[in-house]
């Protein structure tokens, strides 16, 4: 299997902007995580799915994030409108069975 | 409340010497898993171990070894011999069964093997 794949690597975009970040999960993993991971916070939980629901969003930080999961192969993170303190490095990650693998991440930032 | 303590921020060692990571829970819950993650600087989370509340037996992979002691809530993390790759943040957690695979980190250690 070629592990969780997300996309973009990079993200570069100015303030306001929309911007949507992919993940394509394990093939036959149950859940998908949405981190952020920042210097000052560490890795945050923002949301999470169990068989494309969302379960829990309370992580996520303002209504300006959104989070959606159509099928078991892909979800989007979005963030409308984007601002400079956004800037972070994203990750996806799928589980089954109790253990997480975790995406290269997105790494946004936000001029 | 389920909780990681990762007391070590930063550490430095030279290159060959021994390290142990440092990693103190606390659960309410019987039945609870620990694991052990790695990030290097190019980023990416790498899963390394993860152990089950009833397994207390220590594990030993390579370099790597893993002490488990619940009547201590722990579950440190050593590397033997260290190397200048070995050089990442090294990431401690926990997650109680039943809560949807959901995992609490702890605030990571800084591991710098120096040449």
């Amino acid at each position: 299997d070629a592990g969780v794949i997300q996309s973009p690597r990079h993200e570069v975009t100015e303030m306001g902007q929309e911007v949507t970040l992919r993940c394509k999960p394990i093939s036959g993993h149950d859940y998908l995580f949405w981190y952020r991971q920042t210097m000052m916070r560490g890795l945050e939980l923002l949301i999470y799915f169990n068989n494309n629901v969302p379960i829990d969003d309370s992580g996520m930080p303002e209504d300006r994030f959104s989070a959606k999961m159509p099928n078991a192969s892909f979800s989007t993170l979005k963030i409308q409108p984007s601002e400079p303190r956004d800037s972070a490095v994203y990750f996806c990650a799928s589980s089954s069975q109790e253990t997480q693998y975790f995406g290269p991440g997105t790494r946004l930032l936000v001029l | 409340a389920q909780k990681v303590t990762q007391a070590q921020t930063e550490i430095s060692v030279v290159e060959k010497e021994d390290v142990t990571l440092d990693c103190v829970y606390e659960t309410r819950d019987t039945t609870y898993y620990l694991f052990w993650y790695k990030q290097p600087p190019s980023g990416e989370l790498v899963f390394l171990i993860r152990r089950n509340s009833f397994d207390e037996q220590n594990e030993i992979s390579g370099r790597y070894s893993w002490n488990f002691q619940k009547s201590t809530s722990s579950f440190n993390f050593t590397i033997t011999a260290s190397q200048v790759v070995d050089s990442a943040v090294y990431f401690c957690a926990l997650s109680e069964a039943d809560r949807d695979d959901k995992i609490i980190f702890g605030k990571g250690t800084r591991l710098h093997i120096l040449p």
